[in-house]
């Protein structure tokens, strides 16, 4: 159960573009198209922002998007705002049925 | 609207017990699997168990297996967590989720949180 790999920081400036990346193996992101994104804002608890790679729970900005290449997915800001500012995080469904998620990255708009 | 409340948290002293609730509203309880999943102060997510719609399927991180025990209520809405044999380490705010397979696995919806503390 060794948790995913994310970037610790990521920062854009305001109506840019940034990824974050997190990277499993074959056992966990590589293996299935179970990633899943969150977004927490301090003191909140975190919030579905992208689930199965790519697909947008209803409610959420079209300017979160998520893609997966072997072992890394990948969660997308467009146009990028001051709310954007928050961690996030991925998780993945393993095959060993657990559920895994990733160390978390602080998204900074400068 | 999907609520799930938790409670149940405290200061305990390290070797204690503690039984931690989640109560779900606005949602079909028994149609959802269910899990628990903390965050120690300043640090990230970490998922501690979860339980299948009729508690026959349950799988629990490596840190945690032996210790602690999830269980649910279906007609009180109502999820638990046992822990035992606590530890520092185990500080922590709480929080319940529902964990929808059928869409990829996603903790679509989550409750506040319930701290945790652990210490002499």
């Amino acid at each position: 159960q060794s948790a995913l790999t994310q970037p610790a920081s990521v920062s854009g400036s305001p109506g840019q573009s940034i990824t974050i990346s997190c990277t499993g193996t074959s056992s966990d992101v590589g293996g299935f198209n179970y990633v899943s994104w969150y977004q927490q804002h301090p003191g909140e608890a975190p919030k579905l922002m992208i689930h199965r790679v790519s697909d947008r729970p209803s409610g959420i900005s079209n300017r979160f998007s998520g893609s997966k290449s072997g072992s890394t997915a990948s969660l997308t800001i467009s146009g990028l705002q001051a709310e954007d500012e928050a961690d996030y995080y991925c998780s993945s469904y393993t095959s060993s049925s657990d559920m895994v998620f990733g160390g978390g990255t602080k998204v900074t708009v400068l | 609207q999907v609520q799930l409340v938790e409670s149940g948290g405290g200061l305990v002293k390290p070797g204690g017990s503690l039984r931690l609730s989640c109560e779900a509203s606005g949602i079909t309880f028994s149609h959802y699997y269910m899990s628990w999943i903390r965050q120690a102060p300043g640090k990230g997510l970490e998922w501690v168990s979860y339980i299948s719609t009729g508690s026959s399927t349950i799988y629990y991180a490596d840190s945690v297996r032996g210790r602690f025990t999830i269980s649910r209520d279906n007609a009180k809405n109502s999820l638990f967590l046992q822990m035992n044999s606590l530890r520092a380490e185990d500080t922590a705010v709480y929080y319940c989720a529902t964990l929808s397979y059928s869409i990829g696995w996603p903790f679509d919806s989550w409750g506040q949180g319930t701290l945790v503390s652990v210490s002499s």
